[in-house]
C-alpha cells in the first residue's frame, strides 16, 4: 500500500513566523510531488510542485525534496492568518499517473 | 490554470434518491477524470478513475454499481450516486488531466448530504 504521511496537526504559529509542513512517502519510484492548500468547505488549490532533489521557492513559499529520505516539506515564510487552512501533500506514484495524497496537516497562524 | 467547473456545490437529497454530479472542463480537454471522496478531517480518497469513451476503473472497496460515472465527451464527466444512504454524505472532488497528462486541475466539489 502507497502511502503518504503527514503529521494532521494542527500546527500553530503566530504571524510573521515561518510554518514548516513535513510529508514523507513510501514509493520509491515516485517521480513528482506536490503541496496543495485546502481551505475548509473548498477543493484544494496546487501551491508548489517540485520534481528534482532540493529547494524551490516561489514567493513565501519554499517546497524542499529529499527523494534519498523520501521526504518533502513546504515553509512558508512571513505567515498570515490567511495561510490558515489544511496543507495536502501529493505524490504521484512510481508509473507517474496515480496521485495519492496525504491527511493533511492543518495550521493556523495567530494574528 | 485551468478550470474544471463542478455542479452542484451542494446538494440535499433523500435517503433512497439518486444524486448526479458534473464536472466539465472549460478550457482544455480533459481525457482522463478522477473522482474522490473526502470525508471531514480525512485525506482525499481516490473513488475511480474515468477516460473517455471507456468503462472507469474503480478502486478496491468502492461499488461501481451506486458510483455510476460516465466520461462521454473530453469535456464532461458525471458521476452518479445511487440510492443515496446517510453514509454516503460526504465532499466529492473531481479532478481532471490534460491531454498531455502534466497537469490535472479540480474541480470545486459538491458538498452531498443525505438525509
Amino acid at each position: 500500500q502507497k502511502e503518504v504521511e503527514q503529521n494532521s496537526g494542527p500546527l500553530s504559529v503566530p504571524e510573521g513566523a515561518i510554518a514548516s509542513l513535513n510529508c514523507t512517502y513510501s514509493d520509491r519510484g515516485s517521480q513528482s510531488f506536490f503541496w496543495y492548500r485546502q481551505y475548509s468547505g473548498k477543493s484544494p488549490e496546487l501551491i508548489m510542485s517540485i520534481y528534482s532533489n532540493g529547494d524551490k521557492e516561489d514567493g513565501r513559499f519554499t517546497a524542499q525534496l529529499n527523494k534519498a529520505s523520501q521526504y518533502v516539506s513546504l515553509l512558508i515564510r512571513d505567515s498570515q492568518p490567511s495561510d490558515s487552512a489544511t496543507y495536502l501533500c501529493a505524490v504521484t506514484d512510481t508509473g507517474g499517473f496515480k496521485t495519492i495524497f496525504g491527511a493533511g496537516t492543518r495550521l493556523f497562524v495567530k494574528a | 490554470g485551468a478550470v474544471v467547473s463542478q455542479h452542484p456545490s451542494w446538494v440535499i437529497c433523500k435517503s433512497g434518491t439518486s444524486v448526479k454530479i458534473e464536472c466539465r472542463s472549460l478550457d482544455f480537454q480533459a481525457t482522463t477524470m478522477f473522482w474522490y471522496r473526502q470525508f471531514p478531517k480525512q485525506s482525499l480518497m481516490l473513488m475511480a478513475t474515468s477516460n473517455e469513451g471507456s468503462k472507469a476503473t474503480y478502486e478496491q472497496g468502492v461499488e461501481k454499481d451506486k458510483f455510476l460515472i460516465n466520461h462521454a465527451s473530453l469535456t464532461l464527466s458525471t458521476l452518479t450516486v445511487t440510492s443515496a444512504h446517510p453514509e454516503d454524505s460526504s465532499f466529492y472532488i473531481c479532478r481532471g488531466l490534460t491531454l498531455a497528462g502534466t497537469e490535472a486541475f479540480f474541480g470545486q466539489g459538491t458538498r452531498l448530504t443525505v438525509v
